[in-house]
C-alpha cells in the first residue's frame, strides 16, 4: 500500500508570496492533518480534516488555511509569507476509527513533509 | 492544555549500550500514547501506541512503556542504526481530539 504523498518536496518563496502545498493520504484514509515543524517549537498541529470537512484547528493566524477533497487528497495554503513560515509541513492520514459519540483511536502516518524555505 | 515532556533533549550511547528516553504528559482523560522515531530530513514513523497504563510493546530493540504520568521508551543494545529523534505524542479523550507532540530526543550511537 502505498504511502502518504506530498508536493512539491522543498519550495523556496520570497515574503509576502503565497503557496499551496499538497497531500494524498494513505488509501481509504479519510483524515488529513497538518502540521508545522520547526527546530525551536517542534511539531505543531495546523488543521485537520475529515470527509472535507475542517474538524480541528489549531492556533495558527487566518493565513494558513486548508481544504480536503472527495478523493481525501489535501491542500493547504499560506498567504502572504513572513520569514517566520520556513519550516517543514508534514501532512499525517489516519484512517481515524469513527464511532457515533465522536471518539476513536488511531495512528498517523506522515508523509515525507514539504520543505518551505521564505527568503 | 496538554502538556508533552520529553527527556533528554539528547542522548550520546555507544553501541550495545541500553538505555530509556522518558516522555510525561498532562492530558484530560488519555486516549492514547505515541511513538515515532524520525530521521533529519524525513517524516516521522510510527513506531508503538499505549492505551492504558501498564501496557508495554515492543519492536525489535525498542520497548515502550506506559504509566498513568509518563512512558518510556527502552532501547536494549542499540545500534547505529537506532540513531534518530524520538518523538512522543498524546491524544486526549474528548471528542476529535488531534495529537500533541513533544520536542523529541535525539538519539545518537556511536559504533
Amino acid at each position: 500500500k502505498a504511502g502518504v504523498t506530498q508536493t512539491p518536496r522543498y519550495l523556496i518563496k520570497t515574503r509576502g508570496q503565497q503557496v499551496t502545498l499538497s497531500c494524498s493520504p494513505i488509501s481509504g484514509h479519510r483524515s488529513v492533518s497538518w502540521y508545522q515543524q520547526t527546530p525551536g517549537q517542534g511539531l505543531q498541529f495546523l488543521f485537520e480534516y475529515f470527509s472535507e470537512t475542517q474538524r480541528n484547528k489549531g492556533n495558527f493566524p487566518g493565513r494558513f488555511s486548508g481544504r480536503q477533497f472527495s478523493n481525501s487528497r489535501s491542500e493547504m495554503n499560506v498567504s502572504t509569507l513572513e520569514l517566520g513560515d520556513s519550516a517543514l509541513y508534514l501532512c499525517a492520514s489516519s484512517s481515524s476509527a469513527h464511532r457515533r459519540n465522536g471518539t476513536g483511536t488511531y495512528e498517523q502516518y506522515f508523509g515525507p513533509g514539504t520543505r518551505l524555505t521564505v527568503t | 492544555e496538554d502538556q508533552v515532556t520529553q527527556s533528554p533533549e539528547a542522548l550520546r550511547l555507544q553501541e550495545g549500550e541500553s538505555s530509556s528516553l522518558n516522555c510525561s504528559y498532562t492530558v484530560s482523560g488519555l486516549r492514547g500514547l505515541f511513538w515515532y522515531r524520525q530521521d533529519p530530513g524525513k517524516g516521522p514513523e510510527f513506531l508503538f501506541t499505549l492505551y492504558s497504563a501498564g501496557e508495554e510493546k515492543e519492536k525489535e530493540r525498542l520497548k515502550a512503556t506506559l504509566t498513568k504520568k509518563e512512558s518510556f521508551l527502552h532501547i536494549t543494545a542499540p545500534k547505529p542504526e537506532d540513531s534518530a529523534t524520538y518523538l512522543c505524542a498524546v491524544q486526549a479523550s474528548a471528542g476529535y481530539s488531534t495529537l500533541t507532540f513533544g520536542k523529541g530526543t535525539m538519539l545518537l550511537v556511536s559504533p
